[in-house]
């Protein structure tokens, strides 16, 4: 089975805290991609970040870094020094070689960053 | 500027009617697709596209039907089949489908409420 868990539903976090949201996949594919999707208020999912499986490199884009670790599946994501726009929800989704060439998306983590 | 743009941005049904959600990406991507998002959920895909004149069913097309007569337009219809159409809706484009590499762009979405 293909599935992707954020098991973190709503995360609340203070102006410049630091949070990491949880993202844990399911494939048999050898060959995959994981992406991380923002949602902003205004609804449009915007691209962050892919993937690939062999690439277990971890990604750092300013305040924001990823670490992928084949060994428990998992693709995280981290916001340093948060900030008030960072508030959204935020989707983990797989895209696996095989099974149609669907993405499969996770329920999604929500964001608030207080000021 | 390229991208994607659905309309109209709220939608209004009432028992019975069918409603067609508008697609529209100027983008020259093969593949379209369409999401239902409702709280908690994440995305769950409805239908999707590799090519005109050809469509494929997702996970959840019952009660929904589309089309695609050109590249560029990809609309969703909304039938009284559909017995909980109440959601957020979101109409995606990549690439191709086979290139499982590419994220999806999406456009800012269509809120559909039952009355």
């Amino acid at each position: 089975a293909q599935k992707v868990t954020q098991a973190q539903t709503e995360i609340s976090v203070v102006e410049k805290e630091d949070v990491t949201l949880d993202c844990v996949y399911e494939t048999r594919d050898t060959t995959y991609y994981l992406f991380w999707y923002k949602q902003p208020p205004s609804g449009e999912l915007v691209f962050l970040i892919r993937r690939n499986s062999f690439d277990e490199q971890n990604e750092i884009s300013g305040r924001y870094s990823w670490n992928f670790q084949k060994s428990t599946s998992s693709f995280n994501f981290t916001i340093t020094a948060s900030q008030v726009v960072d508030s959204a929800v935020y989707f983990c989704a797989l895209s696996p070689h095989t099974g149609g060439f669907k993405t499969i998306f996770g329920a999604g983590t929500r964001l608030f960053v207080k000021a | 500027d390229g991208g994607i743009t659905q309309s109209p941005k709220y939608l209004f049904r009432k028992e019975g009617q069918n409603v067609t959600l508008s697609c529209e990406q100027n983008l020259n991507h093969d593949a379209m697709y369409w999401y239902r998002q409702d709280p908690g959920q994440g995305l769950r895909l409805i239908y999707y596209s590799q090519i005109v004149n050809d469509f494929q069913k997702g996970d959840i097309a019952e009660g929904y039907s589309v089309s695609r007569e050109k590249k560029e337009s990809f609309p969703l219809t909304v039938t009284s089949a559909q017995k909980n159409p109440t959601a957020f809706y979101l109409c995606a484009s990549r690439v191709s489908v086979g290139d499982t590499r590419e994220g999806y762009t999406f456009g800012s979405g269509t809120r559909l409420t039952v009355v």
